[in-house]
């Protein structure tokens, strides 16, 4: 089955550094690539869809210059939190629509950013 | 701006047949039903998907009647690991998903 990654499971990172999420497809070639955020005991929110060699499409509320997001192929994502703050702390998640076939969005196993 | 509406919570037995409902009055003609299950501190797991009347797979069975405003998901003889968060989501996947608020399952012995 279709597998998605994210790199580093976890972080910790002091507050004003930034750091930077990786989401891969490891067995498919994913055009579309979606980024959610996800506070604990709530829902996951769309923070913005990223797709492929273009630039990403960020969802209302989201500051763009913050959580940088690129695309450089088919197969990786990556988010970078700028000048993070504590109330950045979250648990980040991606997820992959697999271009070749079904209708199925595909996550990865979500990244804990704790910044200090 | 999410499109479905779901029970906040539910609670169930060890066996027992567990029917969750969700509403999605607004759904588009080229929308899919989409529901996943996710534990704490983990990324959302595809459960099951359809787009018109009975889907059944090896874990699970989605009811979407003609109108197709709403969907159940059927879980059979839940067990306590199936204690999790179940979204329903609507929509193509190549566009957004947009969450809400999930069901809380709790699966007691």
């Amino acid at each position: 089955g279709a597998v998605v990654s994210q790199h580093p499971s976890r972080v910790i990172c002091k507050s004003g550094t930034s750091v930077k999420i990786e989401c891969r497809s490891l067995d498919f070639q994913a055009t579309t690539m979606f980024w959610y955020r996800q506070f604990p005991k709530q829902s996951l929110m769309l923070m913005a869809t990223s797709n492929e060699g273009s630039k990403a499409t960020y969802e209302q509320g989201v500051e763009k210059d913050k959580f940088l997001i690129n695309h450089a192929s088919l197969t990786l994502s990556t988010l970078t939190v700028t000048s993070a703050h504590p109330e950045d702390s979250s648990f980040y998640i991606c997820s992959a629509t697999n271009r070749d076939s079904d209708h199925e969005q595909y996550f990865g196993p979500g990244t804990r950013l704790t910044v200090t | 701006l999410a499109k479905t509406t779901q029970p906040i919570s539910m609670d169930s037995y060890e066996g027992q047949e567990v029917n969750i409902t969700c509403s999605h009055n607004n759904i588009a003609t080229n929308d899919y039903i989409t529901w996943y299950q996710q534990f704490p501190s983990q990324g959302p797991r595809f459960i099951i998907q359809g787009y018109k009347t009975k889907v059944t797979n090896e874990v699970a069975s989605l009811f979407i009647p003609a109108d197709r405003k709403s969907s159940t998901l059927s879980l059979p003889r839940v067990s306590l690991s199936d204690t999790a968060v179940y979204y329903c989501l609507v929509g193509d996947n190549f566009n957004k998903f947009y969450f809400g608020s999930g069901t809380k399952l709790n699966v007691k012995p």
